[in-house]
């Protein structure tokens, strides 16, 4: 099976740098995902790694090391509206495949003035 | 393009009575899925597609049902509504390329009295 943990809250100060990590146990996975989530909204895509190494998209950066089973989402220059849950997901080689997300339990994000 | 459309969007339903959660995506998606979310559970997997005609469970079908008469539609029916039902179900659907993200609906928000 699979299992991913992550920190249950985090809180940064707006304007500065916030890691959120993941920590998993799978047998095997094409991919490590992450995605958003506002309050009362939907879920959406952020980033996707299938190789290690880091991953950069505009303000947020996504990294993995496979051997090290383990993974982190990073937010730079932390704006009011990052305030949100996040998730990180793996793509299992068993059952759907590539298709198919597991996800862990989310980080709830809080950025201060 | 209106991507994934989910309906109702809130539901109020008695212990015991059925009712199907529609979902349809105009992207021409071959795989489709639905979630449920509970507080502090993350996104756990329903059901899921990966074409007409082919669906399969996830980690907790119990008490759901589903089919696949066409690409664009995924409805989920509950067969006999109980409290622990009570959660927010998100449909989701993606590409074939392993790289592509899911997009998700806005959710159903179901109550079961």
């Amino acid at each position: 099976g699979q299992s991913l943990e992550q920190p249950s809250e985090v809180t940064a100060v707006e304007g500065a740098i916030v890691q959120i990590n993941c920590t998993y146990q799978t047998s095997g996975f094409y991919g490590l995902s992450w995605y958003q989530q506002h309050d009362g909204g939907a879920p959406t895509f952020l980033s996707y790694n299938a190789l290690d190494g880091l991953e950069e998209t505009g303000r947020f950066s996504s990294f993995l090391s496979r051997s090290d089973s383990y993974g982190y989402l990073l937010l730079q220059e932390l704006q009011m509206k990052d305030s949100a849950s996040y998730f990180c997901a793996v793509s299992p080689y068993s059952g759907a495949g590539s298709y198919q997300l597991t996800f862990g339990k989310g980080t709830k994000l809080s950025v201060i003035p | 393009n209106a991507g994934v459309t989910q309906t109702p969007k809130f539901q109020v339903l008695k212990t015991g009575q059925s009712m199907t959660l529609q979902c349809a995506q105009d992207m021409n998606h071959e795989y489709m899925s639905w979630y449920r979310q509970d507080p502090g559970m993350g996104l756990r997997l329903i059901h899921y597609s990966v074409g007409a005609g082919i669906t399969d469970q996830g980690e907790v079908p119990n008490g759901y049902n589903v089919s696949r008469s066409t690409t664009e539609d995924f409805p989920l029916r509950l067969l006999s509504a109980a409290p622990s039902q009570t959660s927010v179900y998100f449909c989701a659907s993606r590409g074939q390329a392993s790289n592509q993200p899911q997009h998700f609906g806005d959710g159903t928000r179901l109550s079961i009295l």
